[in-house]
């Protein structure tokens, strides 16, 4: 079956990057999409970004362009959420979240466990 | 695009008739998912294109609507589906907007 495992907590300090890893199995890494939402505490889901694994090609949210990478790994089916110049803001749990091609207007239809990054001086 | 929903949270009990509404800022067609979400796990698909029931999601569960107006019913409320619904718009896509939640709680 189709498994996103993603990395583990994190605790950064302003001002820092984070790298979180998100490892899928169980699905052609050619069929599908890759998005990123994340939720900071008590509050609703925000829409990131997006790759394409075939191409690398990415889609940011207009409040996180300047600060966040999306990257893939092809031999290891692994793909990375990299989000710089962290603030208290940031703190929050981060999704990955796939997309079948062909459905990509039908919503997302496999998700991560969650990475919480905590923010804190 | 903004979504609202409504209620922000609702009090119901175990077989009740339960409705939550998603509005759209402006028209999206039918491109509107509902998700369901439990304390610290991620979302759950529950119903793609406004109306398509996943697979493997009780059918007590249904959605409609189009352009700007939504509604997800729970025809008979379960103790499994006390948790946190979103609507999400995917007119706009790969952009994904997200409504701002209806929590359902146990009378």
């Amino acid at each position: 079956q189709v498994q996103l495992v993603q990395s583990g907590p994190e605790v950064k300090k302003p001002g820092a990057s984070v790298r979180i890893s998100c490892k899928a199995s169980g699905i052609t890494f050619s069929t599908y999409y890759m998005h990123w939402v994340r939720q900071a505490p008590g509050e609703g889901l925000a829409w990131m970004g997006i790759i394409n694994p075939r191409g690398g090609s990415a889609n940011y949210a207009q409040r996180f362009q300047g600060r966040i990478t999306l990257a893939r790994d092809t031999a290891t089916s692994t793909f990375y959420m990299d989000l710089s110049s962290l603030n208290f803001d940031d703190t929050a749990v981060y999704y990955c979240a796939a997309v079948v091609a062909g459905r990509e207007q039908q919503g997302f239809d496999y998700w991560g466990q969650g990475s919480l990054v905590t923010v804190s001086s | 695009i903004q979504l609202t929903q409504s209620p922000s949270s609702l009090s119901a009990s175990v077989g009740d008739r339960v409705t939550i509404t998603c509005r759209a800022s402006q028209g999206i067609r039918t491109y509107l998912a509902w998700y369901q979400q439990k304390p610290g796990k991620a979302p759950k698909l529950l119903i793609s294109a406004a109306s398509t029931l996943q697979s493997g999601v009780p059918s007590r569960f249904s959605g409609s609507g189009s352009g700007t107006d939504f509604t997800l019913t729970i025809s008979s409320l379960q103790p499994e589906d006390f948790a946190t619904y979103y609507c999400q718009q995917l007119n706009s896509y790969p952009s994904g907007t997200f409504g701002q939640g209806t929590k359902v709680e146990i009378k």
